[in-house]
C-alpha cells in the first residue's frame, strides 16, 4: 500500500468550476501536508500547506485536512485553463527528514 | 533571486560511465534532498542531507552517492549508471525537513543507454 495515494486522473472540469483533488495517507504520524503544482516538464511548486484539521484558504485555493479519516483535499475555485497541471500531495511527520509524495492527479480545465 | 540550480538539465550517457549531477542553492538552507520522478511512481527520495557532512538514505538510494562538503552544494553521483536509472531528477532545499519553504531545482533528465 502506498503511503500517500491520489487518483491519477485526469480530472476534467470546465473553466469557472470548482476542482476537487483528494489525497489519502496511511501514516497516522503524518503531521504536515503539502500540495504542489507541477506543469509538464517543470519542477514542482508549493501552493498550499496545512497542519491542522479543518480548512485553510489562500485566494482561490482551499486545503482541507481530516486527520481522523486520514485525507487531505485541495479545492480550486473558479478554475482557469492555467490551473491545468499535475497536483502532487505530500506528507511528512513532525521529525521526518523527508516528504512522501503521492503520484499526482492530472487536472484539465476545459474552455 | 532565491533558487536551486541543477546541472546539467539533460544528459544522455552510457551504462557504467560515472556521472555527477550538481545542485547548488543560494538561500543558506540546511536541508537538501534528491528525488527521482518516474511515471506512475511519483517523486521518490534518493538521499537527503540535514547539514554539512550529514547525509542519509531516502527511499531509493541504491546506485547513488551524495556528498555535502559545503552548505550550498549537494551533488548526486552515479558511479556506474544503469538503464533503470533513466529518470527525471530533482534537487530540493528547504530551511528544515518538511518546511513550507521548499524549493525545487529545474530538474535533470537523465537517459542511460
Amino acid at each position: 500500500q502506498k503511503e500517500v495515494e491520489q487518483n491519477s486522473g485526469p480530472l476534467s472540469v470546465p473553466e469557472g468550476a470548482i476542482a476537487s483533488l483528494n489525497c489519502t495517507y496511511s501514516d497516522r504520524g503524518s503531521q504536515s501536508f503539502f500540495w504542489y503544482r507541477q506543469y509538464s516538464g517543470k519542477s514542482p511548486e508549493l501552493i498550499m500547506f496545512i497542519y491542522s484539521n479543518g480548512d485553510k484558504e489562500d485566494g482561490r485555493f482551499t486545503a482541507q485536512l481530516n486527520k481522523a479519516s486520514q485525507y487531505v483535499s485541495l479545492l480550486i475555485r473558479d478554475s482557469q485553463p492555467s490551473d491545468s497541471a499535475t497536483y502532487l500531495c505530500a506528507a511528512s511527520t513532525g521529525t521526518a527528514s523527508k516528504l512522501t509524495f503521492g503520484t499526482g492527479t492530472r487536472l484539465q480545465v476545459t474552455l | 533571486e532565491a533558487q536551486v540550480t541543477q546541472n546539467p538539465r539533460y544528459l544522455i550517457t552510457v551504462t557504467g560511465k560515472k556521472l555527477t549531477v550538481t545542485c547548488s542553492q543560494n538561500m543558506n538552507h540546511e536541508y537538501m534532498s534528491w528525488y527521482r520522478q518516474d511515471p506512475g511512481l511519483g517523486l521518490r527520495q534518493i538521499y537527503y542531507s540535514m547539514n554539512v557532512e550529514v547525509t542519509d538514505k531516502g527511499d531509493v538510494p541504491e546506485g547513488y552517492k551524495v556528498s555535502r562538503k559545503e552548505k550550498r552544494n549537494f551533488p548526486l553521483i552515479l558511479e556506474s549508471p544503469s538503464p533503470n536509472q533513466t529518470s527525471l531528477y530533482f534537487c530540493a532545499s528547504s530551511l528544515a525537513p518538511g518546511s513550507i519553504e521548499a524549493f525545487f531545482g529545474q530538474g535533470t533528465r537523465l537517459t542511460v543507454v
